[in-house]
């Protein structure tokens, strides 16, 4: 029972629209993490942020992606303009700290037209 | 940069048998290690993770052994289920400031009844 809470669980989109997905991670946990998997079961990290504040971002997020996690709100990750390789399963996790397990969320799962 | 390999992509195996998916790290210091397990159309559950030479980690039957000598965290259980049949990740704790995980490519485990 992942008390990590993503909605939506599932988004379709068309190319060069916004997808936007939520987050809400397990309470009293300051760190949040978004990753891309792929369909290839790999993952790639986007971003996370500890109590609000960006701690990492990778240059593919910097461009087209934008997240944010404000306070007594969801985490959010948006996709400004949807392409075809951003078809994946986008999953959020939650740490209470640094070399903490995180705990993920059952994932939003991304399919652009 | 650190990295995980995960040397088995796939293992089959039958009821009660024994299991062994091989984890080795490469990385500075000693980065936290985990293992998690991700069941079709979820997203990864954690199983349990270690942070010291020799300690040991256990959930639900599995265990692994952080060893540094040989850079492994090899996962092990001594009578597989079916309902073991998911696909598991070797990570590691990334220590240079972001505390993301690394994540292995992943072990695709299948127990027939």
């Amino acid at each position: 029972n992942s008390k990590v809470i993503q909605t939506p669980r599932y988004l379709v989109k068309g190319q060069g629209q916004k997808a936007k997905m939520r987050c809400i991670p397990e309470k009293g946990h300051p760190v949040v993490f978004w990753y891309q998997q792929n369909k290839n079961n790999e993952f790639k990290f986007l971003i996370n942020f500890q109590n609000q504040e960006v701690l990492q971002q990778i240059d593919m997020t910097e461009k087209r992606f934008s997240a944010e996690c404000p306070s007594n709100s969801p985490c959010s990750l948006e996709i400004q303009s949807s392409e075809a390789g951003d078809s994946a399963l986008y999953l959020c996790a939650s740490s209470p700290g640094q070399g903490q397990a995180p705990l993920f969320g059952e994932g939003t799962r991304l399919s652009v037209l | 940069g650190d990295s995980v390999t995960q040397t088995e992509g796939q293992v089959a195996l039958s009821e009660e048998d024994f299991l062994t998916i091989h984890c080795n790290y490469s990385a500075s210091g000693y980065p936290a290690l985990f293992w998690y397990v991700q069941y079709p159309g979820e997203g990864p559950q954690f199983l349990f993770r270690a942070s010291r030479d020799k300690e040991k980690g256990s959930s639900r039957g599995f265990e692994a052994t952080y060893d540094k000598g040989t850079t492994s965290f090899h996962l092990r259980k001594a009578s597989v289920q079916e309902s073991d049949s998911a696909v598991y990740y070797c990570a590691l704790g990334e220590s240079s400031g972001s505390w993301q995980l690394i994540f292995g490519s992943g072990t695709q485990l299948t127990v027939m009844p």
